[in-house]
C-alpha cells in the first residue's frame, strides 16, 4: 500500500517561515493536498493540485511537490495558523492516502 | 454555499450496526463524487469510501471491504454508510467530503462521533 509520512511536529515563531513535509515513492508524480485541522473542527483545504490555493486561503499558504517529497509553506505564520496538517494523494492502488499528520505550533 | 452535515453516529455495542448520513446543501449533489473519511480518536485521517456521481461505481477502503456499504440518493441530495459488525478500531468521527477532479477534497462536513463499546 502507498505511503505518505510527515513529521510528528514542528514549531515557528510568529511571523517566521515554516515547512512541512511530506514524504512519499514518486510522490512528484501525483498531486498533493493538504489539509488543516483546528482543534476541534473539521479539515479545511489549504492547498491542492500541489500549488494551488483554494479561494479563501491566505497567501502566505503555498505548496511545491517534486521527487519524493511535497512541501507545505508557511510565510509570516501567525498564532491562527497553529493546527494539524496532513497532506493527501492519490493513488491507483491504495486510492486516497493521507500522511500521518503534523502538528504546527506557533510560539 | 457548499454543506455537508453528518448524522446518525452514536454509541453502539461490537457487532452491531449503524447508518451514517450525509445531508448536503448549497451546490448541484448528483454532479460531484461523495467520500467518506474517519478519523479514531487521536489519530491521523483515514479515507473509508467513494461513491461516483450517479452512484454506479464504489470503493472501499481495505480495512471496512465487506462491512461498509456506501450509497447515495441525489432526489435527496444525501449521501449514505451502512455500517456492520463494527468494532472498537471502527470508533472515530466520520466525515463525509466531497471528492474534485485533482484527487482531492474542497469541502467536509462536521463530523459525526460513531463510538463501539464492547
Amino acid at each position: 500500500s502507498y505511503e505518505l509520512t510527515q513529521p510528528p511536529s514542528v514549531s515557528v515563531s510568529p511571523g517566521q517561515t515554516v515547512s512541512i513535509t511530506c514524504s512519499g515513492d514518486r510522490l512528484g508524480d501525483k498531486y498533493a493536498s493538504w489539509h488543516q485541522q483546528k482543534p476541534g473542527q473539521s479539515p479545511v483545504l489549504v492547498i491542492y493540485q500541489s500549488t494551488q490555493r483554494p479561494s479563501g486561503i491566505p497567501d502566505r499558504f503555498s505548496g511545491s511537490n517534486s521527487g519524493n517529497t511535497a512541501t507545505l509553506t508557511i510565510s509570516g505564520a501567525q498564532a491562527m495558523d497553529e493546527a494539524d496538517y496532513s497532506c493527501q494523494a492519490w493513488d491507483s492502488t491504495s486510492l486516497y492516502v493521507f500522511g500521518t499528520g503534523t502538528k504546527v505550533t506557533v510560539l | 454555499q457548499v454543506q455537508l452535515v453528518e448524522s446518525g453516529g452514536g454509541l453502539v455495542k461490537s457487532g452491531g450496526s449503524l447508518r451514517l448520513s450525509c445531508a448536503a446543501s448549497g451546490f448541484t449533489f448528483g454532479d460531484y463524487y461523495m467520500t467518506w473519511i474517519r478519523q479514531a480518536p487521536g489519530k491521523g485521517l483515514e479515507w473509508v469510501s467513494h461513491i461516483s456521481s450517479r452512484g454506479s461505481v464504489k470503493f472501499y477502503a481495505d480495512s471496512v471491504k465487506g462491512r461498509f456499504t456506501v450509497s447515495r440518493d441525489n432526489s435527496k441530495n444525501s449521501l449514505y454508510l451502512q455500517i456492520n459488525s463494527l468494532t472498537g478500531e471502527d470508533t472515530a468521527v466520520y466525515y463525509c467530503a466531497r471528492a474534485i477532479e485533482q484527487q482531492t477534497f474542497d469541502y467536509w462536513g462536521q463530523g459525526t462521533l460513531v463510538t463501539v463499546s464492547s
